[in-house]
């Protein structure tokens, strides 16, 4: 039972325009999501938080929207630079809880 | 500042062996958590250790123990190999009210 949902497993972007990476989850538990972009032969580097009290938060080119009554989130980068291409991961974490749960992840490419 | 270091970086093991994976937390970290990351698939949480205890544990077999030591330094030891244990071993360290988990690059290790 996958309880944090990446359902694109790829996106090709155009270089300056907006990408925007989807996740769903099931479990109402979760308080606190997080965005993790991996390179090959890397691991996850943190990208961008947010906790449930909130709907959006910024970072730069990064914004995460959170839809607490859909359990939806999404990542929007604006503009989208090649250097981004990467796996993004969504996880999100429980109150109290010690472990993060991460989706399967989505391929970004950006064409220059 | 180093990061997190994971040793060895590839290790190739014959189905019924068992093998000892090693972590090095980022400077100031005491929390270690290590992850299972099979092709294909999101980073599956195994473990965490706080104060040389394990204090979470994932939905992972008895064949997985692991260690923590007074510097914080962990280990990840796999009984009785299989073939589906064939993954990177991810390794993450934190502090409490910190910033987050940073991740090593993993261990690639291969079941034969």
């Amino acid at each position: 039972d996958q309880q944090v949902k990446q359902n694109s497993p790829s996106l090709s972007v155009q270089e300056g325009r907006i990408s925007i990476l989807n996740c769903d989850y099931t479990n109402s538990m979760f308080d606190y999501f997080l965005w993790y972009k991996k390179y090959p032969a890397e691991g996850p580097t943190f990208l961008i938080s947010i906790s449930s009290i909130k709907d959006k938060n910024e970072d730069g080119r990064f914004t995460v929207f959170l839809n607490k009554s859909a359990k939806h989130l999404s990542l929007h980068i604006v503009p989208s630079q090649p250097g981004d291409s990467a796996v993004y991961f969504c996880a999100a974490e429980g109150a109290g809880s010690y472990q993060l749960t991460f989706g399967k992840g989505t391929k970004l490419s950006v064409i220059p | 500042d180093a990061g997190v270091t994971q040793s060895p970086t590839h290790l190739i093991k014959t189905r019924g062996q068992q093998v000892t994976l090693r972590c090095s937390p980022k400077s100031g970290h005491d929390t270690v958590s290590w992850y299972q990351q099979a092709l294909g698939q999101g980073p599956q949480f195994i473990f965490q250790y706080y104060e040389e205890e394990e204090r979470q544990r994932g939905n992972f077999p008895d064949r997985f123990s692991g260690h923590q030591f007074p510097n914080y330094s962990s280990e990840l030891n796999v009984n009785a190999l299989l073939l589906g244990d064939s993954a990177l071993y991810l390794c993450a360290s934190s502090q409490p009210g910190g910033d987050g988990y940073t991740f090593g690059s993993g261990t690639r290790l291969t079941v034969v």
